[in-house]
């Protein structure tokens, strides 16, 4: 059964700092997907990470994946407020099997 | 405009009461799929749909039904919904299953008594 645990489930930083959230799974997996959501809305789809050592970057925020380490982190360069949201991972096996696994979630919230 | 829609928004019902929550997207993706979301338990997928006619179970698929008659449609069916199917659902489609992004719908908040 595939697992898939965040670090931190909770982060409250400062605006201008840095951070890095933590996406670890348990079993082999093809794809690697990213997500926001905002305090009662729907989710926004970040970064679909597709192999070992993709990077993806918009505005802010990094996406990577290591499929070795069945790794991928979330970077937040220089925070700024309309940061602050809920992000998830989530984990599909393998191409052909689209069953997605979510990780728990982490809660961001920068404080000004 | 591109977007995948549900409804209703809203619904309080009693056990038993059977319920089709509906879910249109009209960017002629393949992939659709649906998801619940609680609190402490987080996103998990119920059913998804490749294609047309091509479903099948995800994480969560006890006490729900789905069909895809319909490229654009994907209903979601609780045939004898129960307390415990008290939820915030979502549903989602994709181009192509795997490699794209999804897009959500906003969300039907659903309450079982």
């Amino acid at each position: 059964e595939l697992k898939v645990e965040q670090n931190p489930l909770f982060l409250s930083m400062q605006e201008g700092k840095n951070y890095t959230i933590y996406c670890n799974y348990s079993t082999t997996s093809d794809r690697l997907y990213w997500y926001r959501q905002d305090p009662g809305k729907s989710l926004e789809s970040l970064f679909v990470l597709l192999s070992n050592g993709a990077v993806k970057q918009e505005g802010r925020l990094m996406a990577s994946l290591d499929t070795k380490a069945r790794l991928s982190t979330l970077h937040i360069t220089a925070a700024v407020h309309d940061l602050s949201a809920t992000y998830f991972c989530a984990v599909a096996p393998r191409f052909g099997n689209e069953k997605l696994t979510f990780g728990t979630g982490t809660r961001l919230t920068i404080i000004p | 405009e591109a977007q995948v829609t549900q409804n209703p928004r809203y619904l309080i019902t009693v056990t038993g009461k059977k319920l089709t929550v509906t879910c249109s997207q009209n960017m002629n993706h393949e992939y659709m799929s649906w998801y619940r979301q609680d609190p402490g338990l987080g996103l998990r997928q119920i059913y998804y749909s490749m294609n047309v006619e091509v479903t099948d179970k995800g994480d969560v698929p006890e006490g729900y039904k789905v069909s895809r008659k319909e490229k654009r449609n994907f209903p979601l069916i609780l045939e004898s919904p129960s307390p415990n199917q008290t939820s915030l659902y979502f549903c989602a489609s994709s181009p192509f299953p795997g490699t794209y992004e999804q897009y959500f719908g906003p969300g039907t908040r659903l309450t079982v008594t």
